[in-house]
């Protein structure tokens, strides 16, 4: 157990349609990270939050979103759902302070397949 | 920006035998971090490599990472059954403004065969 928590696990929604998901870090970790995998894919950075500021961004769509709060979880946006964005969201979260990445701790992930 | 390319994509061995897997960065990383990814799982740490010619061990499995800390290398002896993954290489590079980023490798799949 990682410490890490995500929900939900499984998603299956339509075209079109717009889901959250939401992650729950580690105990004290500020960072917050999503990755998004595809079938056989490695894991294609989303987007970063330290401290409920946004830190570093990747190849995230416009349709998608995030933000942290201040109790430091964070939820991911998925919006005008297309087929490929069926995938698995994972969070990560780090408890290196400030701009340094340090070992990445994963959530167990959601999967999300839209039809 | 940043590119981490690893290789092979897949690697099937039969059981004992040795697994290797690269990793190369376009740029000097800072770090190099390794993850391993069971079926069904989502990514484990496994190690960080920090020096220049780093070398570390962990069992049956040998982290190496280069001189120019552009390149490292994941070596498995005598493969087991629970070596059964997916291994992510991800190496950290400052990207400005105080920031740092890490970039995932697309992974090297391990399958085992008894």
């Amino acid at each position: 157990d990682s410490g890490v928590t995500q929900t939900p696990k499984h998603l299956i929604t339509a075209t079109g349609q717009r889901v959250t998901l939401r992650c729950s870090p580690r105990s004290g970790d500020l960072s917050v990270y999503w990755y998004q995998q595809s079938l056989d894919q490695g894991l294609q950075f989303l987007i970063q939050y330290y401290n409920g500021e946004e830190r570093a961004k990747g190849n995230i769509l416009e349709r998608f979103s995030a933000q942290q709060f201040p109790d430091l979880h964070s939820e991911l946006n998925l919006s005008s759902l297309e087929l490929g964005d069926s995938a698995l969201y994972f969070c990560a979260s780090s408890e290196i302070s400030g701009g340094s990445t340090g070992e990445l701790f994963f959530g167990e992930g959601s999967r999300l397949t839209v039809l | 920006g940043q590119q981490v390319m690893q290789i092979p994509q897949y690697q099937h061995v039969q059981e004992g035998e040795d697994f290797t897997t690269y990793c190369n960065s376009s740029t000097t990383l800072s770090n190099i971090q390794w993850y391993k990814q069971r079926p069904g799982g989502h990514p484990v740490f496994l190690i960080q490599l920090v020096k220049s010619g780093e070398v570390k061990k962990q069992k049956r499995l040998t982290f190496q990472f280069g001189e120019a800390k552009k390149n490292s290398s994941l070596h498995i002896t005598a493969t087991q059954t629970t070596d059964v993954g997916t291994y992510f290489c991800a190496g950290k590079a400052y990207s400005g403004a105080g920031s740092y980023q890490l970039t995932f490798g697309k992974g090297t799949k391990l399958s085992v065969i008894p």
